[in-house]
């Protein structure tokens, strides 16, 4: 079956923290991935996503991610967080016409 | 150009009774999607439509839940009766023909009490 792991729920940093969250999946075709992220009080919007090419992604904001076949994962990095980062955020996989398979989600919390 | 909108932002509703909500999509999309998170968990797929039909219905929980797009524009999700398990976040998203990223709605979050 089709799914999403993300490994951290809560994350808590500091500002200038690297930030790394985890993402692996399980899908048997060609695999599009994203990362979406919810600011608080506002609607999910799309940071990056890969569909082929260059495995490292970068996004808005200072956002990256890196697709690791052999792993299955699709990372997402920052190198210095700030306050202005603290969301939620998600990481699917298109399961087909373009039905997105989110993973359970990861709480940013970065302190100024 | 507006975004995806969702009616109602938030509804609280006693168990046994209906709701209705709503998505207007961005115009000139024509892959609407709805999808629940319940509790924190995951958010879960519930359906697509294509303009006015659907796509792919595979992610609906039960028969409770009817989903309806007339005329391939806004949407409506009735719950019907609502049970405790239903209460969530209810998202709406869209997508042009042809595209991958799709356009979420703020959510509409369902309280069944």
């Amino acid at each position: 079956a089709q799914s999403v792991s993300q490994h951290n729920h809560h994350v808590i940093l500091s500002e200038a923290a690297s930030l790394e969250l985890g993402c692996n999946y399980s899908y048997g075709g060609t695999v599009n991935l994203f990362w979406y992220v919810q600011y608080p009080g506002q609607h999910l919007q799309l940071l990056l996503k890969y569909f082929s090419g260059d495995p490292l992604v970068k996004g808005i904001k200072g956002f990256e991610a890196e697709f690791i076949k052999s792993k299955f994962s699709f990372n997402l990095r920052k190198p210095s967080v700030q306050w202005s980062d603290t969301a939620e955020y998600f990481c699917a996989v298109n399961g087909g016409y373009n039905k997105l398979i989110f993973g359970a989600g990861t709480r940013l919390a970065v302190h100024p | 150009e507006a975004g995806v909108t969702q009616f109602p932002s938030h509804s609280v509703i006693e168990k046994g009774q209906t709701v209705t909500l709503r998505c207007d999509p961005i115009s000139g999309h024509d892959n609407l999607y709805w999808y629940r998170r319940v509790m924190g968990k995951e958010i879960k797929f519930l359906l697509h439509f294509v303009k006015e039909s659907k796509q792919d219905e595979s992610g609906m929980p039960n028969n409770r839940f009817l989903a309806e797009r007339t005329g391939g524009t806004y949407s409506t999700l009735k719950v019907q009766p609502a049970e405790l398990e239903d209460s969530g976040v209810y998202f709406c998203a869209s997508s042009r023909s042809g595209s991958t990223e799709a356009f979420f709605g703020q959510g509409t979050r369902l309280t069944v009490v």
